[in-house]
């Protein structure tokens, strides 16, 4: 089975950059795997942030892009916030109505 | 503004079979252009995707929980349901339904989620 993977923990600098990466156990990410990121604080759902692999939601703000780095889907902030201390989640689109979540980076602020 | 709101039992006794409805309010469930997914996410563990049910009633599952699950729809309700069967400790989550963009793949609006204990 398919693995989806995410670094489990990241730190960034108030004001810094930070790329969270989401790859695959066997093969590349590609933009044919639709890729999207969440954002979950706790005890809330996850918010939608990026969709279709670079697509801001509605509101999200713009420190907040996605892309394709190398063989893998990246999602990166820049200019780090206190209130972006949160978990991160990506999810491919496997084909045949599956879609799977990468096990999250948990992103710290300090 | 589209909403979902999950609800059920909190607390299932192991073998049983859990039941979740979710109702959507503030828009139509009969569309061609969505599809309505269940996902859970145990504690302080990511969310796993159980399976996505189409207004047409065509449905996607986990290949991991295919043998315990069904999913249906109530398009005159504005509804649709989760059934999993064989219930253990590991089914332990918090559920979630969801709505998904068919043409993104996004999961774009989330009900508040309901926990579900399974317990003795």
């Amino acid at each position: 089975q398919t693995v989806v993977t995410q670094e489990p923990s990241f730190s960034v600098s108030p004001g810094g950059t930070v790329t969270l990466t989401c790859g695959l156990s066997s093969g590349s990410v590609s933009t044919s795997d639709y890729p999207s990121w969440y954002q979950q604080t706790p005890g809330q759902a996850p918010r939608t942030l990026i969709y279709s692999t670079r697509t801001r939601s509605s509101g999200v703000p713009d420190r907040f892009s996605g892309s394709i780095l190398g063989n893998k889907a990246a999602l990166t902030i820049t200019g780090a916030q206190a209130d972006d201390e949160s978990d991160y989640y990506c999810v491919l689109y496997m084909g045949s109505g599956i879609s799977v979540f990468g096990g999250g980076t948990k992103l710290t602020v300090l | 503004q589209v909403q979902l709101q999950e609800s059920g039992p909190g607390l299932v006794k192991p073998s049983q079979t859990l039941s979740l409805t979710c109702t959507v309010s503030g828009g139509s469930i009969n569309s061609g252009v969505y599809y309505w997914s269940w996902i859970r996410q145990p504690a302080g563990k990511g969310p796993e995707c159980i399976g996505r049910i189409y207004a047409s009633g065509s449905t996607s599952y986990n290949p991991s929980l295919k043998s315990r699950v069904i999913i249906s729809i109530d398009t005159s309700r504005n509804q649709f349901s989760l059934s999993l069967s064989s219930m253990t400790a590991a089914d332990t989550a918090m559920y979630y339904c969801a709505r998904g963009d068919y043409a993104s793949e996004t999961f774009d609006i989330w009900g508040q989620g309901t926990m579900v204990t399974v317990s003795s």
